[in-house]
């Protein structure tokens, strides 16, 4: 199977909800790293985790690598956060590996 | 925060054309990737480097060079471009280790007519 699968392929939300993106990896990957991409197509790092958990305001991340996954949870969701989350792990040798992509669309 | 400048921003090509695509950082970081993403998908490795001069293949490197020729400046080249590729084309940079966080360019949206 892929090396990175991302679940779901797209999620919508209501203003203040809450919900999780994750990613699943094939094996034991070193570091993840998660980013959104806006309406104009702009990259923004949001996490770049080697293990445990980070949060930044709303948002929150956890690598755990024994387990091979990694999540994003978005609190609170404002229309702000529409776009698409990627996850991309980094295994070894070469350089990130990347998911297909989360596409968040929150409404009001 | 550290600088990736792509250039051009967006850029109309014949097939059978040469195309290059210029990066630069501002960042003193070792790496420097390009990426490749379709619409609807994700980001395909296609060239990185870790040093000035040398190059490495990323998961599709078939139909493109690559140009390291200092720290600061990578370049994308398509000798002959066509029309599979008609991409959006990121270029980014990271530290001394290539897991490291990774910062990148504002891309170029390649269309190859």
């Amino acid at each position: 199977g892929m090396p990175v699968e991302q679940n779901p392929p797209a999620l919508s939300l209501y203003e203040g909800a809450d919900s999780g993106l994750r990613c699943n990896f094939s094996t034991t990957m070193k570091s993840v790293q998660w980013f959104q991409q806006n309406h104009r197509g702009r990259l923004i790092t949001l996490f770049y985790l080697a293990q445990g958990t980070k949060e930044n305001g709303r948002l929150k991340s956890t690598f755990n690598s024994k387990e091979r996954y990694s999540t994003l949870h978005i609190k609170d969701a404002q229309l702000e956060d529409s776009g698409t989350y990627f996850c991309a792990a980094y295994q070894g040798g070469r350089a990130l590996i990347f998911g297909t992509g989360t596409t968040v669309s929150v409404s009001p | 925060e550290a600088a990736v400048t792509q250039s051009p921003r967006s850029k109309v090509a014949v097939t059978g054309g040469k195309v290059t695509l210029s990066c630069h950082q501002t960042n003193n970081h070792d790496y420097m990737y390009w990426y490749r993403q379709d619409t609807g998908h994700g980001l395909r490795l296609i060239h990185y480097s870790y040093v000035a001069d040398s190059t490495e293949k990323g998961d599709i490197p078939d139909g493109y060079k690559a140009s390291r020729p200092s720290q600061e400046n990578f370049s994308l080249i398509l000798e002959l471009a066509s029309l599979s590729q008609t991409a959006v084309y990121f270029c980014a940079s990271s530290g001394t280790f290539s897991n490291e966080r990774l910062f990148f360019g504002h891309g170029t949206k390649l269309s190859v007519l």
